[in-house]
């Protein structure tokens, strides 16, 4: 299956918004509501931020919130911080048993 | 709290075999949960390779399924990973981890710290 499209890049000043978007088909994003997403810092793992769309795993703040329209999923993270600065990504359940991950965005607070 | 740690060797050689086990602490592999590996090449995105269920039930990114296999040690509580014929672009850092719920939906909730491997004469 092909990578679902992310922004290389976005940014915003701290106390801003940032969203990114997170782009596949109907095969995937469009087709089931299993849409997750994950931060990732220089040397570190992955962390699970979303799950489900739009639901947060325990200990997220709830400055991070995710939403769907059609087969494109977005990421919004809120009152940004410095500490928010890292890479994320989407991914998505692709039917037939295969998962899907986007091609990643770097935010950067300016 | 589920800890998973991935061991194996930093350097592959082309056509060669790499593999790589996840030891998991604080739970078992068998608790109903999917275990995985995902990749990250060098200044590229997340690459989901394979998931499997302690069962043996197991699913493959189809790009990579036929040089994949993943399978599960229960009696060391530890799960691992085949890739052979790799070449320059199987050079990553690799990651296993557990799912966040007993479906396989492919949401990953405990990481392991991740791996590099080469692959290089």
């Amino acid at each position: 299956q092909s990578a679902l499209t992310q922004p290389p890049s976005a940014s915003g000043s701290p106390g801003q918004s940032v969203t990114i978007s997170c782009t596949g088909s109907s095969s995937d994003v469009g087709g089931y509501n299993h849409v997750s997403w994950y931060q990732q810092h220089p040397g570190k793992a992955p962390k699970l931020i979303i799950y489900e769309v739009n639901k947060r795993p325990s200990g997220v703040p709830d400055r991070f919130s995710g939403s769907k329209s059609g087969s494109t999923a977005s990421l919004t993270v809120s009152g940004l911080q410095a500490e928010d600065e890292s890479d994320y990504y989407c991914s998505s359940y692709a039917g037939s048993n295969n998962l899907a991950f986007g091609t990643g965005t770097k935010v950067t607070v300016l | 709290q589920v800890q998973l740690q991935e061991s194996g060797p930093g350097l592959v050689k082309p056509s060669e075999t790499l593999s790589l086990t996840c030891a998991v602490s604080g739970y078992s592999v068998t608790s109903g949960y999917y275990w995985g590996w995902i990749r990250r090449p060098p200044g590229k995105g997340l690459e989901w390779i394979g998931s499997m269920f302690h069962s043996g039930i197991s699913y493959y990114n189809p790009s990579l399924k036929s040089r994949v296999t993943i399978s599960v040690d229960t009696s060391k509580n530890q799960f691992s990973l085949k890739l052979n014929s790799v070449t320059a672009a199987d050079t990553a850092i690799y990651y296993c981890a557990q799912t966040r719920s007993t479906a396989w939906y492919g949401d990953f909730d405990y990481w392991g710290q991740g791996t590099l491997v080469t692959v290089s004469s």
